[in-house]
């Protein structure tokens, strides 16, 4: 399956500011997904990121507070805009590799907001 | 929707097996796979069921029936290190969609 590196691991960030996190694979996959994970809970789906053009994104979550960019097969960023408290949560990229029939996961970036 | 149930919490005791059950509605099911989860650590991935009956892989087990939109995840020989969440999720569009349970935290007692 295939292996991801993602970035910062974890980050402090102040209120208004945006963080953008990076996602790298070491193959080309077939979808790349992106995850919040808040304390406690279970993974919800912010969008999927479509190579070359705009990200679908899940109920609740936009573009502008989420922009997703995927410029190939192997590389994805996720920005947190204009962060605010609620925002403090671990986020994690994801990538589906149809051939292998595995999501695979990032080690994750827990942000904490102040 | 496509909610999906597992238990909050089960504990257990070093040495003893545990079964998380899962269920989720079938309409567009595609697969099932199991993730443990350590606290702090990104999901890894533990099984993935498509076809009606039992995965063997080690210690751990998973089984899945589609017509009753059921399966469950057994680990035999409990260790303290198996104290994590495991997730059930399901693939709803051939890899377009898929949708997590809430987990179950398992807690191995000694």
């Amino acid at each position: 399956s295939a292996v991801i590196s993602q970035k910062p691991s974890r980050d402090i960030c102040q209120r208004g500011t945006s963080l953008t996190i990076q996602c790298q694979v070491d193959s080309q996959v077939t979808m790349m997904f992106w995850y919040r994970q808040q304390p406690g809970q279970s993974l919800t789906l912010i969008a999927t990121a479509n190579q070359g053009s705009e990200a679908t994104y899940e109920s609740g979550f936009v573009i502008d507070k989420f922009p997703i960019s995927r410029p190939n097969l192997t590389f994805s960023t996720l920005t947190v805009s204009n962060m605010s408290p609620e925002d403090s949560s671990i986020y994690l990229c994801s990538a589906w590799s149809a051939g292998a029939n595995v999501l695979t996961f990032g080690a994750g970036s827990r942000l904490t907001v102040l | 929707g496509q909610n999906i149930d597992q238990p909050t919490e089960m504990t257990a005791t070093e040495g003893a097996i545990v079964q998380i059950n899962c269920t989720y509605q079938t309409s567009g099911f595609n697969g099932l796979f199991w993730y443990q989860q350590h606290a702090g650590e990104a999901p890894t991935f533990l099984s993935y069921n498509v076809l009606d009956g039992l995965e063997e892989k080690g210690r751990f087990s998973s089984f899945l029936s589609r017509s009753k939109g059921y399966s469950y995840l057994l680990l035999k020989e409990l260790q303290m290190k198996d104290s994590a969440s495991y997730l059930c999720a399901v693939d709803y569009n051939y890899g377009q969609n898929f949708v997590f349970g809430p987990g179950t935290r398992l807690s191995v007692l000694p």
